[in-house]
Order: C-alpha cells, then sequence, then structure tokens
C-alpha cells in the first residue's frame, strides 16, 4: 500500500524560505505515469495546488506562486521536495503531498502544518 | 485558470437522508472532475474521478454526474461517517489544477 509522509519545519520566520520533503513507501517514485504533487491549506480554508514533478525531474508550478516554488527529486531516497521562498504569514497552512495520476490527486499524506512567524 | 464554485457552502442533513452536492467551473472541464472528501484533522480522499467513476473501495453510495460545466456529487443514504467537507477538483487544464471551496455536510 502507498504511503506518503511529509517531514520538515514546522515554523519558518518571515522572508525565509520553507523546505518540505515527502518520503514515499509501498512503491517507486520512478513509476512512470506517475506524478507527485504539493497541496496547501491554510487554516480553516480550501484547497490549493502548488506544484508537480515527474521522477525525471519536469515540473509544473502554480502561476500565483511560480517564482516562488522550486521542487526536485530524489530517486534513491524514493523522496520528493518542495521550497518555497521569501514566506509571509500568507503561506502559514497544512502541506500535503500526494501521487498524482494525470490531474488526480491520491493517496495523500497525512499533511504537516507549516507556520510563519518571527 | 478555471475557478470552480461549490454550492452550498454547508447542507444540514439527517443521516439516512440523501446528500446532493454541486459544483460549477467557469469553464467545460468535459468529464475532467474529482471529488475529495476531508474528515477534521485528516488528509484529504479520493472518491470520484473522471466525473462519475468511484475510486477504490468507495461505496456505491456515492455517485458524481455531469459534464462540461455542471457537476453533481450524490450520497443516496448518508452514513455517520460521511459527514464531512466535501471539495471537487478539475483536471482538465493541463498543467493548472483547480479546486472548490468545498462543502461541508453537517448533521441536521
Amino acid at each position: 500500500q502507498l504511503q506518503l509522509q511529509e517531514s520538515g519545519p514546522g515554523l519558518v520566520k518571515p522572508s525565509e524560505t520553507l523546505s518540505l520533503t515527502c518520503t514515499v513507501s509501498g512503491g517507486s517514485i520512478s513509476s512512470s505515469n506517475y506524478y507527485w504533487g504539493w497541496i496547501r491549506q491554510p487554516p480553516g480554508k480550501g484547497l490549493e495546488w502548488i506544484g508537480s514533478m515527474y521522477y525525471s525531474g519536469s515540473s509544473y508550478y502554480n502561476v500565483s506562486l511560480k517564482s516562488r516554488v522550486s521542487t526536485s527529486v530524489d530517486t534513491s531516497k524514493n523522496q520528493f521536495s518542495l521550497k518555497l521562498s521569501s514566506v509571509t504569514a500568507a503561506d502559514t497552512a497544512v502541506y500535503y503531498c500526494a501521487r498524482q495520476l494525470g490531474g488526480v490527486f491520491g493517496p495523500w499524506g497525512q499533511g504537516t502544518l507549516v507556520a510563519v512567524s518571527s | 485558470e478555471i475557478v470552480m464554485t461549490q454550492s452550498p457552502a454547508t447542507l444540514s442533513v439527517s443521516p439516512g437522508e440523501r446528500a446532493t452536492l454541486s459544483c460549477r467551473a467557469s469553464q467545460s472541464v468535459g468529464s475532467n472532475l474529482a471529488w475529495y472528501q476531508q474528515k477534521p484533522g485528516q488528509a484529504p480522499g479520493l472518491l470520484i474521478y473522471g466525473a462519475s467513476t468511484r475510486a477504490t473501495g468507495i461505496p456505491a453510495r456515492f455517485s458524481g454526474s455531469g459534464s462540461g460545466t455542471e457537476f453533481t456529487l450524490t450520497i443516496s443514504s448518508l452514513q455517520s461517517e460521511d459527514f464531512a467537507v466535501y471539495y471537487c477538483q478539475q483536471y482538465n487544464n493541463w498543467p493548472s489544477w483547480t479546486f472548490g471551496q468545498g462543502t461541508k455536510v453537517e448533521i441536521k
């Protein structure tokens, strides 16, 4: 059974870079046809797609975040990562990683809350 | 960007009753529409994709319909475990995937 687990700091200072890693178990991140995505959810609000990447390295980002987002994949560790630069309080959210087939997300990691505060 | 609008924001339903949730796209997304269920404190889980295909393990009381810009998620007989927030998501516009704001199904 495929499982995903997010990890990273729960608190980031304004203007700094948020860094998260998603570890995939029960399956290979190098599987063809699957992308690997990041989605976030501010407290009490809805879902926002951040970006998606293929194991080869090709990536797509939400236009609204594109200038601040970068992603990477480490196939040897079966992990993929997210970096979001110049964070503000508006970036406070639960960050989820998920497998993506076509444009459909599932399964999802349990999520990790990242607060932006000094 | 395709904007997804869900209605109502909150739906109050008694256990055993039928729930009907709506999702509208700002432009046609064909049948490239998914529904997710999110329970408090949990990650969303895939319910429906392709507008009407249930994901693995999803009970038959969940059904999806629609195409183009108008979509419906129906829960035929609400069980206690179905009270949650439901999100629709379009995936027709590659690579720009967008979610609705969610409909909360609460106990009446």
